[in-house]
């Protein structure tokens, strides 16, 4: 059964604190997604990686950074946590780059950045 | 940028009647998605449609695909309880994967 774990479901941090959010996929699916989620906004998308070590700005970038060592993880940085990053964070994984492929999410973490 | 309007943004119903959601766009998109999402869980896919026009069957939930490929929309039929549900849209860009979504359409269904 496919499946997309996160480390964690909640979390609290402080401002300015660096915080690392992780996702681990089982499907060796190549494509991976950071994204968030805030009410009445949708899921906006953060970074993309396509390939090991390979990543790609989404839309809303700025103050997040990512890391892919091995095709299995990716990691969700935010480098300096601010309270507008206080939101719900989703990783998604899909088999191939386009063509409408079915993305699975995790259950995603809840941040809450003080 | 391009942008997927989506509505209603929130829907609270009796159980049996019908609904209908729309996803909007002034973009072309090379497929759409639609997913579920309840409490605590991440979005799952109800179904994708790729050609302009196409319509997808999925027991009480009817898809449509626009015929220019940038509009969607979502009708359920005689809406049950188990229905309840965040229901978000979206539409690939440009055959890269990569997708936008729609705000989401909470949906409550009463007994």
């Amino acid at each position: 059964d496919v499946k997309v774990t996160q480390s964690s479901r909640y979390l609290v941090k402080r401002t300015g604190e660096k915080v690392f959010l992780e996702c681990v996929q089982d499907m060796d699916h190549e494509n991976m997604f950071w994204y968030r989620q805030d009410p009445g906004l949708g899921l906006r998308l953060i970074y993309f990686s396509y390939d090991v070590k390979m990543k790609e700005k989404g839309d809303i970038p700025e103050g997040y950074s990512v890391s892919r060592e091995k095709k299995e993880r990716f990691s969700l940085i935010l480098e300096s946590a601010s309270t507008n990053q206080t939101s719900m964070y989703l990783c998604a994984s899909s088999l191939v780059v386009a063509g409408g492929d079915e993305q699975f999410f995790g259950p995603g973490t809840r941040l809450t950045v003080l | 940028t391009q942008l997927l309007e989506q509505s209603p943004q929130f829907l609270s119903i009796q159980e049996g009647e019908n609904l209908t959601v729309y996803c909007n766009s002034s973009s072309v998109f090379s497929s759409l998605q639609w997913y579920r999402q309840e409490p605590g869980e991440g979005p799952v896919l109800l179904v994708t449609v790729v050609t302009g026009g196409e319509v997808k069957k999925l027991k009480r939930l009817t898809f449509q695909f626009g015929d220019a490929r940038k509009d969607s929309s979502l009708h359920i039929t005689a809406a049950q309880p188990g229905d309840t549900g965040l229901y978000l849209c979206a539409g690939e860009r440009s055959n890269t994967g990569k997708l936008i979504f729609g705000q989401g359409t909470t949906l409550q269904v009463k007994p």
